[in-house]
Parts: structure tokens; sequence; C-alpha cells
């Protein structure tokens, strides 16, 4: 348990579907992150925000949009995927750095998408 | 971000330590290392970081090369939870948000 919640944990979806994924942290963390894991592929970072305002977009397609309304939750919107985009999202929050580095990365246990 | 070169797996024995390399010669003076570990079906969990010293924590120690071109983690009695894909990162202190970049890791096996 690592305080970060992700929802749905799996989630299949067409490629005219629009769905969400959710993801909520009680910690006190003040920035989010969307990470992306295909099938035998690094992790990859979508985006991340700080204090809400998104401060990293990694050239990510506009098929996901993401939303953070506030510190405790994101949010990765999804419309008109497309199969290769079936993949496990993880969501993770850290400490505002605030000029001391914390060094960790608290990481939900994923969004298993599958795109049909 | 700096680069770092890991074997693509390891295998262990139960109650065995284990050492898990990892090269980053490209590091620049601010950089931390940084190791996670994500185990089958979860996501990744912070194991342990430094920057130039030797750290300890429960989990693991990590043992940095005085020109901190090389690093390694070390697992004193590995278990079969200790099973996972290790991810060696750095990441630059003077950024804004903790921004990690992962590479594919080493897959340790551990043998019972």
């Amino acid at each position: 348990e690592t305080g970060v919640t992700q929802t749905p944990r799996h989630l299949v979806m067409g490629m005219t579907n629009k769905k969400s994924l959710k993801c909520e942290q009680h910690l006190g963390h003040n920035a989010m992150y969307w990470y992306k894991q295909s099938a035998k592929k690094p992790l990859e970072l979508m985006f991340v925000y700080s204090l809400e305002e998104r401060v990293e977009n990694n050239s990510v397609p506009s098929r996901f949009s993401p939303e953070c309304p506030n510190s405790s939750h994101l949010f990765l919107h999804l419309h008109t995927l497309q199969p290769e985009d079936s993949a496990l999202y993880l969501c993770a929050s850290s400490p505002a750095s605030g000029g001391f580095y914390t060094g960790e990365l608290f990481f939900g246990e994923g969004s298993r998408l599958t795109v049909l | 971000d700096a680069k770092t070169t890991q074997p693509n797996s390891m295998e262990s024995n139960e109650e065995e330590p284990v050492h898990l390399p990892c090269n980053h010669s490209t590091i620049s003076g601010t950089d931390y290392i940084h190791w996670y570990r994500q185990l089958p079906s979860q996501g990744p969990e912070y194991v342990i970081h430094g920057l130039t010293s030797n750290v300890n924590n429960r989990m693991a120690s990590l043992a940095i090369a005085e020109d901190r071109k090389s690093s390694t983690l070390i697992l004193h009695r590995a278990t079969l939870r200790d099973a996972a894909v290790y991810y060696c990162i750095l990441r630059d202190y003077q950024g804004g948000s903790e921004k990690l970049v992962f590479g594919k890791g080493t897959k340790l096996t551990v043998n019972p």
C-alpha cells in the first residue's frame, strides 16, 4: 500500500469510446505524474503536474488529456484511442521539492488498458 | 537526462547476497543515483538513493564508486519476494519536479 490509488485497475474500451483513468493520493504531495508502460518497453513519462499546473508534456498525442483539479487527484481522459495505446498506465506522486530533494516517487498499482 | 547501463538479467539463490551493477559514466556532479524496483503486476517501488557516499536502509545498500561513474545495489540476503525488475536512474536535483526517466532495468530471478 503506497498511498496512491488508481481506478479502474482494468479497462477495456473500443476505439470510439471515451473513458477516464483516476488517480488519488492522500500523502500531502504536490506533484503528480502519469507514466505509460507498454509490453517490453521502459516506462515512459507522459505528464507531470506540480501544484496543479502541468509542467511537462512529453509529446503525448492529444487523444490523451490529463486533468489535475487539485493536488490529491489526477485524471487521464481517453478518447479515440488506438490498439497500440494498450498498456499499463501508472500514476505517481511526490512531495514538492521546494529546494529539498526527497528522491522518492510513490507509484500506484496501475490501470491496465486494453483498446480493441 | 544522463544514461545508465544495467545487465538485462541476473540470477541469485535465496538467502545469498545480490550485487546489482549500474554504469553511469556521463553522470554530472548534481545527479542523484536512484534505484527502484518493480514486482510483477505492481507499480515501481522506491528502494534507495544517494549522491556520493554509500547509503544503507532497511531494504538495501547502495555502494557508489569514488568517481561516481558506477554504483552497485546490494541486497544482503535475497528472498523470493525480491524477484523483480530493478531500475537504476539518475536525477538532477536542480529540477523543479521529480522527473525520473526509467531504462529497461535488470530482471532479478531468485532461486529457492
